[in-house]
């Protein structure tokens, strides 16, 4: 079993609404991630929190919100968000920032936009 | 563009038979590259990684090349199980991004007949 944990794994949404993601791990990592996973498609990273400050914002629309409000949790507010943005979104941690290869990742969300 | 290029994009092998999947690079400041898993509706799992410093590393029947002057690197399976039947990513590491980001390359589909 993964040791980040993601709710809700599904999540159906319209172009209005306002949702949130939510992730957990209790390994002590000081780094977290959100990365979007379209299907048949490599993760594409979106945000990095290093020790509860965001340290890479990839150019995100601002229709997603990071926010990590202690150094177990991270959160991803969503806004208004379009039907392209229908993906699976992925938590992930590692020991630190700077070793992001060790990357551990949860199950992800699963997010659906009408 | 695709830094970490990745091939086949599906692969169809024998049960007892050897995966061969095969990536290449040209960023020389890529220092770590991990390959992961992925099963249907989960998320990505670290399966075995190297540094360029060392040509090959085994674990159980997971074995990477790498080809340091070549910027090659490949993972091979032995004796195939339909259960290793995922998605796999090799993928590589800046360290002059600040370790932050991976570089993933586009996955290979394979699939273990009985």
């Amino acid at each position: 079993d993964t040791e980040v944990t993601q709710t809700p794994k599904h999540l159906v949404m319209g172009m209005t609404n306002k949702k949130s993601l939510k992730c957990e791990q209790h390994m002590g990592h000081r780094a977290m991630y959100w990365y979007k996973q379209k299907a048949k498609k490599p993760p594409e990273l979106m945000f990095v929190y290093s020790y509860e400050k965001l340290s890479i914002n990839e150019s995100v629309p601002s229709r997603f919100s990071p926010e990590c409000p202690n150094s177990s949790l991270l959160n991803l507010h969503l806004h208004a968000l379009q039907p392209e943005d229908s993906a699976l979104y992925l938590c992930a941690s590692s020991p630190t920032g700077g070793q992001a290869g060790e990357l551990f990742f949860g199950e992800g969300s699963r997010l659906t936009v009408l | 563009q695709q830094q970490v290029k990745q091939s086949p994009q599906s692969l169809i092998v024998q049960k007892g038979g050897i995966s061969i999947i095969n990536c290449a690079y040209e960023n020389t400041a890529f220092d770590y590259f991990p390959w992961y898993q992925q099963f249907p509706g989960k998320g990505p799992a670290l399966l075995i990684a190297i540094r360029p410093d060392v040509s090959e590393k085994k674990e159980g029947r997971f074995t990477i090349s790498f080809n340091k002057s070549a910027k090659q690197f490949s993972l091979h399976i032995m004796d195939s199980q339909p259960g290793d039947s995922a998605t796999y990513f090799c993928a590589a590491r800046n360290r002059g991004n600040s370790g932050y980001a991976l570089n993933f390359g586009k996955g290979t589909s394979l699939l273990v007949t009985p």
